[in-house]
């Protein structure tokens, strides 16, 4: 079993309508997760991070962690064409890793 | 600027000939980590270092050499490149301590092994 699961895409949403990009995890000494967004050649920038249960707001973004069942989500309200990339989640168990899933590509469409 | 810089960007060779990817942050950052990037594989780590003259590898180190003699500097080594290693590369720093400190990374680096 993968480390980190996600669902490649494309995950195809209308402008101004809300993505949901999920990502389950296999870990259950998982520290600290988070979301990097990722355009075409470029390098991973991130957008947030959480390591409480529950959501955490900045913004459009809203990141949902639920330990129990092993999943981290993210939200992005109002979606715009600008937000058309890979969304990739990564967790921390250890001060030395940070494991990435391969990430969902997402489109916002006109 | 607080920033990763690799070099080269872009990067063509052949088989066999040795070959230096620097990375160099001004951050004063302890941890550094090298990552290759390839489609449907994602983010694989193939080497890190904790600090200074300590480094462990990775999930992918074979064919790959570092080394940490300073904070700010963590070059990568291909001693004899094959076409399997034709990947992107990013390297990536953040402080030492944190569980939540974000990595920060270079813009990449594209080689192509012929």
């Amino acid at each position: 079993q993968k480390e980190v699961e996600q669902n490649s895409g494309p995950l195809s949403v209308p402008e101004g309508a809300i993505a949901s990009l999920n990502c389950t995890y296999s870990d259950r000494g998982s520290q600290s997760f988070f979301w990097y967004r990722q355009y075409s050649g470029k390098s991973p920038e991130l957008i947030m991070f959480i390591y409480s249960n529950g959501d955490k707001e900045d913004g459009r973004f809203t990141a949902q962690l639920n330990k129990a069942s092993q999943y981290v989500s993210l939200l992005i309200r109002d979606s715009q064409p600008s937000d058309s990339a890979t969304y990739l989640c990564a967790w921390t168990g250890t001060a030395s890793k940070l494991t990435f899933g391969t990430g969902t590509r997402l489109q916002v469409t006109l | 600027e607080a920033q990763v810089t690799q070099n080269p960007r872009y990067l063509i060779t052949v088989t066999g000939k040795k070959l230096t990817v620097t990375c160099s942050q001004n951050m004063n950052h302890e941890y550094m980590s090298w990552y290759r990037q390839d489609p449907g594989l994602g983010l694989r780590q193939i080497y890190y270092s904790m600090n200074v003259e300590v480094t462990d590898k990775g999930d992918v180190p074979e064919g790959y050499k570092v080394s940490r003699k300073e904070k700010r500097n963590f070059p990568l080594i291909l001693e004899s490149p094959s076409p399997n290693q034709t990947s992107l590369y990013f390297c990536a720093s953040r402080p030492k301590s944190s569980y939540n400190s974000p990595l920060h990374f270079g813009n990449g680096t594209r080689l192509t092994v012929t």
